[in-house]
């Protein structure tokens, strides 16, 4: 299987507590992306890399969120100190550099606040 | 934020009947995309049409586009219960690094 991989596919944690999702995108992918999806809407992006570099972080909700891709290959996203609100499905989505190409959607980590 | 608005944010259908689902944005775009979403799953990419492109077709799909205006629809044609899903508009705006900015969704049942 040659798709974006996300992993958990369900993280289940008490209010307080940090989480870290992982993302493995399409190996010949250089861009990668975060959206968050609550029930009913769109997703909703949050930040992407190009390679290892992270090129806009402004929609990260909060200052307790933050990710990284450190060798240009998989990312991590983190949110420390996990509210109520946080509960969402958590998207990772990769696509090629050139222009006008789709992007790729993992099967997302669902993430519950108790 | 969300970029723009589809209608109508649910459609109930029979097999075999044709199903339009429409979507507006706001600003200038490189390109419009519709994706669509089982339960509980990541989205599937359907079509891409750039902003040179009036029209394009991939099997019983066929999307248009409007920049003047800034209105898309997706045409499924001859419905089949596996169509039932959310499908997502979803625009690249002008220099913004490919990053997409999606609708509301259209929530699509097809009934046997």
């Amino acid at each position: 299987d040659t798709g974006v991989s996300q992993d958990p596919r369900h993280k289940i944690t008490k209010r307080g507590q940090n989480v870290t999702f992982r993302c493995d995108p399409i190996s010949e992918h250089n861009r990668l992306y975060w959206y968050r999806q609550t029930l009913g809407q769109g997703p909703e992006f949050l930040t992407y890399f190009q390679n290892e570099a992270q090129l806009e972080k402004s929609r990260l909700l909060s200052d307790r969120f933050s990710a990284e891709r450190p060798k240009g290959s998989f990312s991590t996203l983190e949110i420390q100190r996990t509210e109520q609100g946080d509960s969402a499905m958590y998207l990772c989505a990769s696509s090629p550099e050139y222009w006008n190409q789709p992007q790729h959607f993992g099967d997302g980590t669902r993430l519950s606040i108790l | 934020s969300q970029q723009g608005e589809e209608d109508p944010q649910a459609l109930s259908i029979q097999e075999g009947e044709n199903a339009t689902m429409n979507c507006s944005y706001k600003t200038s775009i490189n390109n419009l995309q519709w994706y669509r979403q089982n339960s509980g799953r990541g989205l599937v990419h359907l079509i891409l049409i750039r902003s040179n492109e009036r029209e394009k077709h991939s099997g019983r799909l066929r999307v248009t586009l409007d920049t003047s205006k800034k209105s898309s629809s997706l045409l499924i044609t001859a419905s089949r219960a596996a169509d039932t899903a959310s499908y997502f508009c979803a625009t690249d705006e002008h220099n913004q690094g490919g990053k997409l900015i999606f609708g509301q969704g259209t929530e699509l049942s097809v009934k046997p």
